[in-house]
Order: structure tokens, then sequence, then C-alpha cells
């Protein structure tokens, strides 16, 4: 299985609402990671997950929190959000958080519209 | 500043002919450079990948370069098909290992 799943696809929210994104894969990969993607725009990084620990944080505001219960699972909890941050939300994983030369298997990312 | 620019934000040729797509990065020392394939509404999916002591790496009608000197990657695609028109992305490790940043993207048209 070289997939990673990600639920929803789409999601609505209000900006007082609280949700979470989830993000699966079964291919063994240590490492898993969030990205926002903006129209047009290329996929900024997040977060990073190595070996089920919290790697990088890259200054992402405390809005998002992000949580990693095993090897398999990654999850972004979403509380408080503002319309600025709708956006395509990607996954992704790869073999391991260690190594600088690992290709990343992207899910097919979450829509999400804060109104 | 630290930049990674793709050349054109969107490019078009025809059918048969061989798409070039530059990466140029500024202000970055980076071990391996890597290419993507976005399609619209889906994740990007990985192509190839070039390291930094390698000057060429091809994949059946991919072909990437990477000169460390001028900080440029080239990706190009022979004998393109409309079926390869999407967003090419490339991407640095730019830090702790697994960080990419990716660069700004080019949209690739092929026309019949």
């Amino acid at each position: 299985d070289t997939e990673v799943t990600q639920t929803p696809k789409h999601l609505v929210m209000g900006m007082t609402n609280k949700k979470s994104l989830k993000c699966e894969q079964h291919m063994g990969h240590r490492a898993m990671y969030w990205y926002k993607q903006k129209a047009k725009k290329p996929p900024e990084l997040m977060f990073v997950y190595s070996y089920e620990k919290l790697s990088i944080n890259e200054s992402v505001p405390s809005r998002f929190s992000p949580e990693c219960p095993n090897s398999s699972l990654l999850n972004l909890h979403l509380h408080a959000l503002q319309p600025e941050d709708s956006a395509l939300y990607l996954c992704a994983s790869s073999s391991s958080g260690t190594s600088n030369d690992n290709e990343q298997f992207f899910g097919p990312g979450t829509r999400l519209t804060v109104l | 500043s630290q930049k990674i620019e793709q050349n054109s934000e969107a490019l078009n040729i025809q059918e048969g002919k061989t798409a070039t797509l530059t990466c140029n990065y500024t202000n970055y020392s980076p071990a391996y450079l890597q290419w993507y394939r976005q399609d619209p509404g889906r994740g990007p999916v990985f192509l190839l990948l070039i390291r930094e002591n390698e000057k060429e790496k091809r994949k059946e009608r991919l072909k990437v370069t990477f000169d460390t000197t001028l900080k440029q990657s080239l990706f190009h695609i022979t004998a393109s098909q409309p079926a390869d028109s999407a967003t090419y992305l490339c991407a640095l490790n730019t830090g702790t290992a697994s960080k990419l940043t990716f660069g700004t993207g080019t949209r690739l048209q092929v026309t019949l």
C-alpha cells in the first residue's frame, strides 16, 4: 500500500468551531508532515513528526495543533481559525525522519474553508 | 534572503517537443534536489531526486541536471504529451533532515 489517505476531503468551518484533519499511511514510514497550500502557491511546511515526535514547527500559530498518536496516524486539530487559514492542507510521509534524501508521499489534501 | 525560483509561472509547448523547466536558488547549499508533479486539487507526486554530487539523472522521458556552482537545476520532458500538462515543483532540503522547501512552480501546458 503506497498511499497516504486524508479525511475529510472538504471541510467548511466557522471561526469558533473546533475540527480535526486526519492522515494515515501504512507504508511503515517514520516521518510525517503537514503542509499548507494556498491557490497558485507552493506547499509550505507546517510541522514534521519524526519517530512520532514533533521535530519541526515552522512557527505555526497555536490555533493549529498537531498530534501523532502512532506511527501511522497524523492529526491536525483546528480551533478559532481565521478566514485567511482557508487553504489546501496536505499530509505527507517519508521513510525516514533523519535521512535527508527521502522522497515524500503526499495525500490528496483537505480543502478547508473558514467562514 | 533565501529564494527558490522557477523561471516561468507558465510554459506552453507543442506535443512532441522537449519541455525545459528551470529551478534557481540562492543562499542555500542543498545536499539534494527533488522534482514533483502536481495536478489541480491533488497532492504533489514525486518524480526524481538528484544529489549534489550527481550531474544528471534520467527516468524514462524525464531528465534532471543539477549545477551547484550555478545554483540551478534543469528539468526536461522529452517527447511531451498532453498528459504531461501539470504544475511542476522543484524542492530543496533546506535545513534539518527531511525539511523540504518548494519552488514557486511552473504550470506546463502541452497542446496538440
